[in-house]
């Protein structure tokens, strides 16, 4: 089973509109954190931010801002007035603690496609 | 530069032959991993080493691979008798367990492995 879900596998918006990338994660793991990762035309993976599991409160950077809510396992990420350097495919991963305070390997979902039209 | 590292950047090679990709992390990170990427889905986890000892290996890394960090620093990742399905991208990255660290995982620029 997957453990992040993307559903959306592509977005296209307008320059300035805000747009909301979904995220649902599945984890018996009480201790856990969450990733965003953008991958630009590029190639190569920028980490944006990390959530840990025992703090839903919301972050906001910039233009950017994350919904963390436990009791739905969702993860959100949105662009508030989007700008077209913002397409990218953007992935969110899920770190697992397992054995311990031990965590290894990230789990991503399929990502989405975000392309931002002038 | 102090990001990671991959060379080469691109590789084409012949079914059934070997290669080897190589890997420098951030110099101060102690642990590496090894992901592949394939067209259209998200980096699949394949192993990772803390300093030098190998933790983790993903049911993707067949006998056909093979994962070393020998002195705790660089990384080599092979491929021996390769095959089509091994045509992907190979992703490595690098991150601290250090006290404030949480995982978070930092990329290099990958290496683009495509099998004739």
């Amino acid at each position: 089973a997957q453990k992040v879900t993307q559903a959306q596998t592509e977005i296209s918006v307008v320059e300035k509109e805000d747009v909301t990338l979904d995220c649902v994660y599945e984890t018996r793991d009480t201790t856990y954190y969450l990733f965003w990762y953008k991958q630009p035309p590029s190639g190569e993976l920028v980490f944006l931010i990390r959530r840990n599991s025992f703090d839903e409160q919301n972050e906001i950077s910039g233009r950017y801002s994350w919904n963390f809510q436990k009791s739905t396992s969702s993860f959100n990420f949105t662009i508030t007035a989007s700008q077209v350097v913002d397409s990218a495919v953007y992935f969110c991963a899920l770190s697992e603690a397992d054995r311990g305070s031990t965590l290894g390997r990230l789990y991503f979902g399929r990502g989405t496609q975000l392309t931002v039209w002038p | 530069d102090t990001g990671v590292s991959q060379n080469p950047r691109h590789k084409i090679t012949k079914r059934g032959q070997n290669v080897t990709f190589r890997c420098d992390p951030i110099s101060e990170h102690n642990r590496l991993y090894w992901y592949r990427q394939t067209l259209g889905q998200g980096p699949e986890f394949l192993t990772y080493f803390q300093n030098e000892a190998q933790l983790e290996k993903s049911r993707l890394l067949s006998d056909r691979f093979s994962a070393e960090r020998p002195k705790g620093s660089f990384s080599t990742l092979e491929i021996q008798r390769t095959e089509q399905g091994d045509s992907a991208m190979y992703l490595c990255a690098s991150s601290s367990t250090g006290e404030g660290s949480y995982n978070e995982q930092f990329f290099g620029p990958g290496t683009r492995l495509t099998v004739l």
